[in-house]
């Protein structure tokens, strides 16, 4: 398909265990967003990466979060050492570049941690 | 003070109403604006975009004002299918981020 593709849609996990969440932009979108909603809430910045440039962490909430986006493209998001308040929706979105506004969403990873 | 604040509702509104949405960001030097819709789980997709000379697209026209740092969005003659949240969103200039208020629900009911 031609939109941005996130794996795994759901991942129940354990308080204390390491996971790790993906995001496939669409081809050709040099900017990636990650983004976080728990329920009911609207959406939390996390990070962000522009083509080759390091990445704006300003989002992330604690050292447990970290990103990469290797070969400009696919991103993953490792959280680590879960907790219960991680639960949430991870949700992607790539745009061709910064600031033109339209934000191409995944459907996001529903995290819940036990 | 959040960098952007909406109205959380719920809207419960008639088919047919006009509602109006109101949101308010702090950042005075922010550029540009846009409105989201949110279905129920599911994910985010831009409605439009807002212009500084107000702009429409159909039964829907977004406002800016950027003396009181507020965008509004307006939806005539509304339908079942408006049933969603909207999600106000301003870029910054100093961050690379799209910065989302925690959106408005609208119910419209036959």
């Amino acid at each position: 398909g031609a939109g941005v593709s996130q794996s795994p849609s759901n991942k129940v996990t354990e308080k204390g265990k390491d996971v790790e969440l993906r995001c496939d932009p669409i081809s050709g979108h040099t900017a990636l967003y990650w983004y976080r909603q728990s329920l009911g809430q609207g959406l939390e910045f996390l990070i962000y990466f522009q083509g080759n440039s390091a990445p704006d962490k300003s989002g992330l909430p604690s050292d447990r979060f970290s990103a990469e986006r290797t070969g400009g493209s696919v991103s993953t998001l490792t959280i680590q050492r879960t907790q219960q308040e991680d639960s949430a929706v991870y949700l992607c979105a790539s745009s061709y570049r910064r600031g033109t506004g339209e934000l191409f969403f995944g459907e996001g990873s529903r995290l819940t941690v036990l | 003070r959040k960098e952007v604040e909406q109205d959380p509702g719920p809207f419960n509104v008639p088919e047919g109403a006009t509602v109006a949405f109101n949101c308010t960001y702090s950042n005075s030097a922010s550029q540009s604006f846009f409105w989201y819709r949110q279905d129920c789980r599911k994910e985010p997709k831009l409605l439009m975009s807002v212009y500084s000379s107000g702009n429409e697209d159909g039964r829907f026209t977004a406002q800016l004002n950027r003396a009181s740092q507020y965008i509004s969005l307006l939806i005539r003659d509304s339908k079942l299918s408006d049933s969603a949240t909207y999600l106000c969103v301003v870029n910054p200039p100093s961050n690379n981020d799209m910065r989302f208020g925690a959106g408005t629900r609208l119910t419209v009911k036959p």
